[in-house]
């Protein structure tokens, strides 16, 4: 299996304009997750799809980022408009069922 | 709320040594615990995992943990750390295996 795939691994941006990051999960998993990691926050949850529905957003900072699936194999999480303060590294998680969940390699983002 | 504390930010230890890293919970009931690894660049990998059970948990890479009730401790070991260990160790939390709590990490440092 190619684990989960994020792409693209580094992005970066200036100030004001929109970052789409991208997902795709482990073939046959119903959870995905979103996860961002920073020296001053260390990792946090954003939200979490189960069968491409979100079930729970409230990790979400603010109105400026938003997460969609579409399909089992899709996610993207969208920030619009990106300001500096969102530079970090976003992983992608994916499982099945009851079973862990496993990471994907990361997008680092730097906005300028 | 639940939460995780990590007490180290950075321990060294040299090549052969044991290695014990720290790990306290905060949580009404007896949660999901997980240690994960995360190298430079790299995406994180689970180590281990207790959810029920007996409480001494055997990982990969001859990890192990202990959950101690008494104590909210989830402490992970090795008996002798190679060079390839050096990398940072997030223990994490969860009252389910979806909403997990990461502790702040504890890099890890091998001297030859």
């Amino acid at each position: 299996d190619a684990g989960v795939i994020q792409s693209p691994r580094h992005e970066v941006t200036e100030m004001g304009q929109e970052v789409t990051l991208r997902c795709k999960p482990i073939s046959g998993h119903d959870y995905l997750f979103w996860y961002r990691q920073t020296m001053m926050r260390g990792l946090e949850l954003l939200i979490y799809f189960n069968n491409n529905v979100p079930i729970d957003d409230s990790g979400m900072p603010e109105d400026r980022f938003s997460a969609k699936m579409p399909n089992a194999s899709f996610s993207t999480l969208k920030i619009q408009p990106s300001e500096p303060r969102d530079s970090a590294v976003y992983f992608c998680a994916s499982k099945r069922g009851t079973d862990t969940q496993y990471f994907g390699p990361g997008t680092r983002l730097t906005v300028l | 709320a639940q939460s995780v504390t990590q007490p180290d930010i950075h321990i060294t230890v040299s090549e052969g040594a044991s290695l014990e890293l720290r790990c306290n919970y905060s949580y009404g009931a007896t949660p999901y615990l997980f240690w994960y690894v995360q190298s430079p660049g790299q995406g994180l990998q689970l180590l281990l995992k207790y959810f029920s059970g007996d409480t001494l948990v055997q990982g990969i890479k001859g990890f192990e943990a202990e959950f101690k009730r008494s104590q909210s401790s989830f402490n992970l070991r090795k008996p002798s750390v190679h060079w390839s260990d050096a990398a940072e160790y997030f223990c994490a939390v969860g009252f389910n295996n979806n909403d997990m709590r990461f502790g702040a990490g504890t890099r890890l440092t091998v001297k030859p």
